[in-house]
């Protein structure tokens, strides 16, 4: 079975400045696809940004992007120009190609912008 | 836009009670999901549907069970409430055919046994 790990349960950043999440993930699976969403504080949950495996070339999202390294199962997202609005629960997921399309989860890192 | 809504954003339901969380996607999605989410475990799978009167166990089903009479409704079913289960819960759609596609959160049912 798939697993998903972010080590950071929270991590806090100055308005402006840029962040690194990081998550890792175990798999047996050569192509599958990795999810970065959003929680804000009461609020829905919000896709950030997605990759897919058999692509060498990281995702980006306006501010958002990833550095994705397969070969160390390594999926981290790197938001740039933090802005007040970011301030959220961060979860990586990780899904299989095949099959059921559900998601597996990260605990979660909660992302605190200082102004 | 999809809208995947939840009949409650918070319930509060003693220990015994059987409880109904309600989820209802707009998109004609076949794909329905009910996660539950608590502080360092992240989200975890309950149930999952993949068309009408079809479910599968997830990966924490114990205690729970699910209903989809209808393609856009997916209910999840507590058939006798313990403090245990007072969690986040979550539903989610998506489109079937696998592929790139996003699933879509509903807004969460907040949900207190005592």
């Amino acid at each position: 079975a798939q697993t998903v790990t972010q080590s950071q349960p929270e991590m806090s950043v100055q308005e402006a400045e840029t962040v690194t999440l990081s998550c890792t993930y175990d798999t047996s699976e050569s192509d599958y696809y990795l999810f970065w969403y959003k929680q804000p504080p009461s609020r829905q949950m919000i896709l950030v940004i997605r990759q897919e495996a058999y692509k060498q070339q990281n995702a980006t999202e306006n501010r958002f992007s990833v550095n994705f390294q397969k070969a160390a199962k390594s999926f981290s997202l790197k938001i740039s120009d933090s802005q007040l609005g970011d301030a959220a629960m961060y979860f990586c997921a990780y899904r299989t190609i095949q099959g059921a399309q559900k998601l597996v989860f990260g605990q979660g890192t909660r992302l605190t912008i200082n102004p | 836009d999809v809208k995947v809504t939840q009949s409650s954003r918070y319930l509060v339901k003693r220990t015994g009670e059987k409880v109904f969380l309600e989820c209802v996607q707009d998109m004609d999605h076949e794909n329905m999901f009910w996660y539950r989410q608590d502080p360092g475990l992240g989200l975890r799978l309950i149930y999952f549907s993949y068309d009408v009167k079809m479910k599968e166990k997830g990966d924490i089903p114990e205690g729970y069970s699910v209903s989809r009479e209808k393609k856009e409704r997916f209910s999840l079913i507590l058939e006798s409430a313990s403090t245990n289960q007072t969690s986040m819960y979550l539903c989610a759609s998506i489109i079937s055919g696998g592929g790139y596609n996003e699933q879509f959160f509903g807004p969460g049912t907040r949900l207190t046994v005592l």
